[in-house]
């Protein structure tokens, strides 16, 4: 069964820095794996969607990797404000039809 | 346009009483998943549709928890008896799965927190 992790658990930032969120997962078949945002009390909100053929994908300040061999995705927000506040889940597939295993989150504070 | 919606977003229950907790998802979109949110679980996933037949029901718990799907769009979530444990935030989201945008991009509701005292 695919696990995924997510370290740190926890993380605080002052605004303006670069924030780095870790995601790794045990089996290196994935067919996808998707970044999201969770904000306190609210549903989750797609953030970027690596498909197993790419090594990365890009949206505005947010960029996410893919490395299979490793099993790991890493996902970088450039110029962090604090309403980048919030918990953000990574979550992969090894099935074409899209059954998500999900990591436990890294909760983020950006401190203005 | 709309997201997914569901409802009601919040429901409190008695122990033993029947739920049912709805999920509207994107127009057009013929895959809809269930997951569950629980305090020290994380998000696990509970069952999957692909149009009105479930291929995977894995998840769900027990035989006390069914869901159906009507005109590969509405779905419900039944519990039966509820018991505290099933007291979690559950979340249902949907894909387009070919009609249009990136292969199995899962879009989430707002979710449904359930309570059972």
């Amino acid at each position: 069964k695919q696990e995924v992790t997510q370290i740190p658990a926890a993380l605080s930032v002052p605004e303006g820095e670069n924030l780095v969120l870790n995601c790794s997962f045990t089996d290196s078949a994935i067919y996808n794996l998707q970044w999201f945002r969770q904000d306190p009390g609210k549903g989750l909100t797609s953030l970027l969607l690596i498909q197993s053929s790419q090594r990365e994908q890009t949206s505005g300040r947010l960029n996410a990797s893919l490395d299979k061999s490793s099993g790991r995705s890493t996902l970088y927000i450039a110029a962090s404000q604090p309403g980048d506040s919030a918990t953000y889940l990574c979550a992969s597939t090894t099935d074409s039809w899209g059954k998500f295993q999900f990591g436990a989150g890294t909760q983020v504070v950006v401190t203005p | 346009g709309a997201g997914v919606s569901q409802s009601p977003s919040n429901k409190v229950t008695e122990k033993g009483k029947d739920v049912e907790l709805r999920c509207d998802p994107i127009s057009g979109h013929t895959a809809l998943y269930w997951y569950r949110q629980s305090l020290g679980q994380g998000l696990e996933f509970l069952i999957y549709f692909q149009g009105n037949s479930a291929p995977d029901k894995s998840g769900l718990p027990s035989d006390r928890f069914s869901a159906e799907r009507t005109g590969g769009s509405v779905s419900t979530l039944t519990i039966q008896r509820t018991q505290q444990e099933d007291s979690a935030v559950y979340l249902c989201a949907s894909s387009p799965r070919g009609a249009g945008g990136p292969r199995n991009e899962q879009f989430f509701g707002p979710g449904t927190r359930l309570t059972v005292l």
